[in-house]
């Protein structure tokens, strides 16, 4: 079985100052390891995935990933946040079985000015 | 180009009665999926299909039926609503296994 766990139910960054969101996989095999952002009243929109290979992997509006097979750790970072960054994030995982995704229960970022 | 789209964004419904819900994907996607959002339970799984004409139950089925008759097409049916299934459904497709999923805005739905 495959499962992703999100510690943080909430995250508060000023803006400027760098982000964390943390995400912690189990799964069998190789992961492909994702990470969703969701505004208020829309779907998930995808930032970036992790496949094999470079263990930092840099996705849309400026978000990369650091992968660090050995902590089963797939850690979302930014280095400068925005006010408009605040949204909720979600972690996931994407096993190999037909393609079933487990998802996070998200950690909602807020980022003050 | 559309992407995924769900009808209807929202709907209320008395306790046992039935609705389909429809997601139509325009990107020639294969594999098609059916979530539910509940506030601090993130996404779980109902319904998927690898490709037209197949379904198959996800994580949380009891209470849904789904029907692929169209590639473009997905359709979630609640026969019988419970209050339990008040939630918000997300449908997703994504052109194979590994690539990243593609999300319609969702349909709220209240049932009383």
């Amino acid at each position: 079985a495959q499962s992703v766990a999100q510690p943080e139910d909430q995250v508060n960054v000023a803006e400027g100052n760098p982000l964390t969101v943390k995400c912690t996989y189990s799964v069998s095999g190789n992961p492909y390891l994702f990470w969703y952002v969701q505004y208020p009243n829309r779907g998930l929109q995808f930032l970036l995935k992790y496949i094999t290979g470079d263990n930092l992997v840099k996705g849309s509006y400026g978000f990369e990933a650091e992968f660090n097979k050995s902590q089963t750790s797939f850690h979302l970072k930014k280095p400068s946040a925005l006010v408009s960054d605040s949204a909720l994030y979600f972690c996931a995982v994407r096993g190999t079985n037909a393609g079933k995704s487990t998802f996070g229960d998200g950690t909602t970022l807020t980022v003050k000015p | 180009n559309a992407g995924v789209t769900q009808t209807p964004k929202f709907r209320v419904l008395k306790t046992g009665q039935s609705m389909t819900l429809l997601c139509a994907q325009d990107m020639n996607h294969e594999y098609m999926y059916w979530y539910r959002q509940d506030p601090g339970m993130g996404l779980r799984l109902i319904h998927y299909s690898v490709g037209e004409g197949t379904t198959a139950k996800g994580e949380v089925p009891d209470g849904y039926n789904v029907s692929r008759l169209k590639k473009q097409n997905f359709l979630l049916g609640l026969e019988s609503a419970a209050p339990s299934q008040t939630s918000v459904y997300f449908c997703a497709s994504s052109y194979s296994p590994g690539g990243a999923l593609h999300f319609g805005n969702g349909t709220r739905l209240t049932v009383t």
